[in-house]
């Protein structure tokens, strides 16, 4: 079962703008991770993000977490082409000992 | 250099034939996983293992088969059972349970001919 839903599914911007990415989950968590994944390729973590913190910054990336929306945001500030990839949340729901992952977010930016 | 091997890249099956994944990591990790993701879509968990000689079923273990003898592998059998094996596998390792990020390999492309 799918813990995370990202939206959109699918996203298109030019170089320098900003990406928004969001994530719905179901249960309550531990913590709340976003992963990229270039094509064909592993995962590689870019930022963790606690139950009890409301937002977190990493270089471009800025992640917020509202758990009684049970909702994140991951927005990517002055895109670049090197960004394309897809973008998963993944969440650690207390009592589970594995991440689940949602669909994904595929980020195309146009140079 | 630390990190997490997946071999081989690209694998091919025979209708009726089990084949093994491998994966390795040296970043003495006592948790691993196996993840399956089907084109366009998310990572689904087929088995996870916190420590050596222990392993628990994920979402979609029917199939699969996995052994934790030694902490640096953690080996997936795809056997004949598994209907519609074709996907990209991924395995990974955390520090422990879900707290800290997880550490993928490069994934293996399993196809059926």
């Amino acid at each position: 079962s799918q813990q995370g839903e990202e939206d959109p599914q699918a996203l298109s911007i030019q170089e320098g703008e900003n990406a928004t990415m969001n994530c719905s989950y179901k249960t309550s968590i531990n913590n709340l991770q976003w992963y990229r994944q270039n094509s064909g390729r592993g995962l590689v973590h870019l930022i963790l993000i606690r139950s009890n913190e409301r937002e977190k910054h990493s270089g471009r990336l800025r992640v917020t977490l509202d758990t009684s929306k049970k909702s994140s945001s991951l927005l990517i500030t002055a895109s670049r082409a090197a960004d394309t990839a897809s973008y998963f949340c993944a969440t650690g729901p207390t009592g589970r000992r594995a991440l689940t992952f949602g669909s994904g977010t595929r980020l195309q930016v146009q140079p | 250099d630390g990190g997490i091997t997946q071999s081989p890249k690209y694998l091919f099956r025979k209708e009726g034939q089990n084949v093994t994944l491998s994966c390795e990591q040296n970043l003495n990790h006592d948790a691993m996983y196996w993840y399956r993701q089907d084109p366009g879509q998310g990572l689904r968990l087929i088995y996870y293992s916190q420590i050596v000689n222990d392993f628990q079923k994920g979402d979609i273990a029917e199939g699969y088969s996995v052994s934790r003898e030694k902490k640096e592998s953690f080996p997936l059998t795809v056997t004949s059972a598994q209907k519609n094996p074709t996907a990209f596998y991924l395995c990974a390792s955390s520090v422990d349970r879900v707290n800290t990020e997880a550490f993928f390999g490069q994934g293996t492309r399993l196809t059926v001919v």
